[in-house]
């Protein structure tokens, strides 16, 4: 019973260098969406999505890049590293949107631009 | 101004006290969450809150929804150090912007 798995768990970037973080989920659910968690900031919504195909900004989506192709994969992409996106980054799904249903969270990706 | 006020931001007592955290706003919502998240791990959903006034038990934490809906609380009796970590609640716009969350009370129980 995977849930929601986040490669890689740890990376470190210099800046200027891009790369995706992956995310998939094996529940079959619609939404999905990318978390950072900054100390003194909590979770901020970067992007998300409600099926495949579908995608949409959050709160702090600038340098930052999201496709659904496929129910489960949801990744992330880094277009070009700055050091203000040293953060812990949490992919989450739900069975639905708007309220009630829970966000089952992996486990998170430790990201470092140096 | 925040949607999502939690306080305290941090505390640490002893293993067999009593604590109580809160989540406050000055917007009403339609539900509330709580969140535990452990060092390393991500966010686990403890309860979900809906009618004012509700009161949810999950063994020593209880729950409270406000009767305006505006905000909740978490108690934890004798508490215990497998309880610390980062208690997050969370709400939703009704939206599909997913939900917003407050920047959690960090609890740490010492043996």
């Amino acid at each position: 019973n995977a849930g929601v798995t986040q490669t890689p768990k740890f990376q470190v970037l210099k800046t200027g260098q891009s790369m995706t973080l992956q995310c998939a989920q094996d529940m079959n659910h619609e939404y999905m969406s990318w978390y950072r968690q900054d100390p003194g900031m909590g979770l901020r919504l970067i992007h998300y999505s409600v099926g495949a195909g579908i995608t949409d900004q959050g709160e702090v989506p600038n340098g930052y890049n999201v496709s659904r192709s496929t129910t489960e994969d949801f990744p992330l992409r880094l277009l070009s590293a700055a050091p203000s996106q040293t953060s812990v980054y949490f992919c989450a799904s739900t069975k639905s949107w708007g309220g009630g249903s829970p966000l089952h969270f992996g486990n998170g990706t430790r990201l470092t631009v140096t | 101004t925040q949607l999502l006020e939690q306080s305290p931001q941090f505390l640490s007592i002893q293993e067999g006290e009593n604590l109580t955290v809160y989540c406050n706003s000055s917007s009403v919502f339609s539900s509330l969450q709580w969140y535990r998240q452990e060092p390393g791990e991500g966010p686990v959903l403890l309860v979900t809150v809906v009618t004012g006034g509700e009161v949810k038990k999950l063994k020593r934490l209880t729950f409270q929804f406000g009767d305006a809906r505006k905000d909740s609380s978490l108690h934890i009796t004798a508490a215990q150090p497998g309880d610390t970590g980062l208690y997050l609640c969370a709400v939703s716009g009704g939206g599909a912007d997913g939900l917003t969350f407050g920047k959690g009370t960090h609890l740490i129980i010492q043996p």
